[in-house]
């Protein structure tokens, strides 16, 4: 069944402190890998997208790294901000096809 | 402004009574998809379009319907309410060539319905 795990489910962190959210998928045949940023009350918006052949790429103080052996995948955030604040979702997209299978998110609190 | 609008942005309504959910991108892209977001699950998509007058079902279309008449309007529809589609809805849009894999989704804003 292809299924995408994310953990862990919430994260409490201080500003200016890193952090790194785990994303474990299950998903074949495998296309590429993306991780949103949710605000609350907002829609998704995207922050990196990785395929098979790329096992980090940055945007800014987020950084992504993709195994594609152990089909597991990280966000690591430097030097956290406020906000930050936010749910952040991992998606993986199957190859040749429209289709997107959803994580269900890790919530991130900076506090001051 | 790139952008994909929804409205309305919040909706109460009884069970039963028709009501439609407006989604509008103005980025000219060929895929458009909606899905709905509960507590302790992820994205679900309900409906998806590739183009115009081309629709798909995706993984929970049970009691919604959508149309796509024109390329940048994919309105969501639902005939007849019941309280299991009180939820979090999101319109997305996408490039959809052979290119376009790698291209990321375009959320709106969310549409929070309540159905009594």
């Amino acid at each position: 069944k292809n299924q995408v795990e994310q953990s862990p489910q919430s994260l409490i962190i201080l500003e200016g402190k890193n952090c790194t959210l785990q994303c474990n998928y299950t998903v074949s045949p495998f296309s590429n890998l993306r991780w949103y940023k949710q605000d609350t009350g907002r829609g998704p918006v995207s922050l990196t997208i990785m395929t098979f052949s790329e096992n980090t790429k940055s945007n800014g103080r987020y950084t992504a790294t993709l195994d594609a052996d152990t089909k597991q995948s990280s966000l690591h955030i430097t030097a956290s901000q406020l906000s930050d604040s936010a749910s952040y979702i991992c998606v993986v997209s199957l190859y040749n096809t429209d289709k997107l299978i959803f994580g269900t998110g890790t919530r991130l609190q900076v506090f001051p | 402004e790139a952008q994909v609008t929804q409205n309305p942005r919040y909706l109460i309504t009884v069970t039963g009574k028709k009501l439609t959910v407006t989604c509008s991108q103005n980025m000219n892209h060929e895929y458009m998809s909606w899905y709905r977001q509960d507590p302790g699950l992820g994205l679900r998509q309900i409906y998806y379009s590739m183009n115009v007058e081309v629709t798909d079902k995706g993984d929970v279309p049970e009691g919604y319907k959508v149309s796509r008449k024109e390329k940048r309007n994919f309105p969501l529809i639902l005939e007849s309410p019941s309280p299991n589609q009180t939820s979090l809805y999101f319109c997305a849009s996408s490039r959809a060539d052979e290119s376009s894999y790698n291209s990321p989704l375009h959320f709106g804003n969310g549409t929070r319905l309540t159905v009594t």
